[in-house]
């Protein structure tokens, strides 16, 4: 099974909501991503953990704030967003290793007014 | 800092014809993969390429990859409406496979 789920699918918050974007794999992987893609742009790396710790974080603003539980969670919480978050959301996990294969998941389609 | 240049970044192709996508990146790797992204849906893996020389194919695409050259094409062969998407590489930097991506490639398959 090379599957990620991502929930919700879409989301629409406001600036002053707190919301949280979840990503779950069964694969084993022990690294998981948080991407974030514009229209008709390339996904940017957000966020990685690798054996559920943060690793890299790319100079995201506080507003983002990940969630490693256990290895096969990953959440991403949203406070006080601004309409310039609004994109699509991407996790991907793959297992450290020779091959470092990216699995991506469906994406979350935020939206904030 | 690595950059990776894809081109052209637009492709109408016609049904039937052959084209070649490039993926160009500024640093030594030696890890390149090739990615499809359908409108408003995810990316699905197509290539993963660990090695100078290495060449894999899947229906009517072959990626290859010169590592000394630090290019990467995507050669499409008798192109078919279905291929119409968005063809991006990414190139590892650093550790964590950090994954660093092209601009992407708007592949439109007309007949």
């Amino acid at each position: 099974d090379t599957e990620v789920t991502q929930t919700p699918k879409h989301l629409v918050m406001g600036m002053t909501n707190k919301k949280s974007l979840k990503c779950e794999q069964h694969m084993g992987h022990r690294a998981m991503y948080w991407y974030k893609q514009k229209a008709k742009k390339p996904p940017e790396l957000m966020f990685v953990y690798s054996y559920e710790k943060l690793s890299i974080n790319e100079s995201v603003p506080s507003r983002f704030s990940p969630e490693c539980p256990n290895s096969s969670l990953l959440n991403l919480h949203l406070h006080a967003l601004q309409p310039e978050d609004s994109a699509l959301y991407l996790c991907a996990s793959s297992q450290p290793g020779t091959v470092y294969e990216q699995y991506f998941g469906p994406g979350t389609r935020l939206t904030v007014t | 800092e690595l950059k990776v240049e894809q081109n052209p970044l637009f492709l109408s192709m016609q049904e039937g014809k052959n084209y070649t996508i490039y993926c160009n990146y500024s640093t030594t790797s030696d890890r390149l993969y090739w990615y499809r992204q359908d409108p408003g849906k995810s990316l699905e893996s197509l290539f993963v390429l660990l090695s100078n020389g290495a060449v894999k194919q899947e229906g009517r695409l072959m990626a290859s990859l010169d590592t000394k050259a630090r290019l990467s094409t995507l050669h499409i062969t008798a192109a078919v409406h279905d291929l119409s998407a968005t063809y991006f590489c990414a190139v590892e930097s650093g550790g964590y496979n950090k994954l660093i991506f092209g601009a992407g490639t708007r592949l439109a398959v007309h007949p």
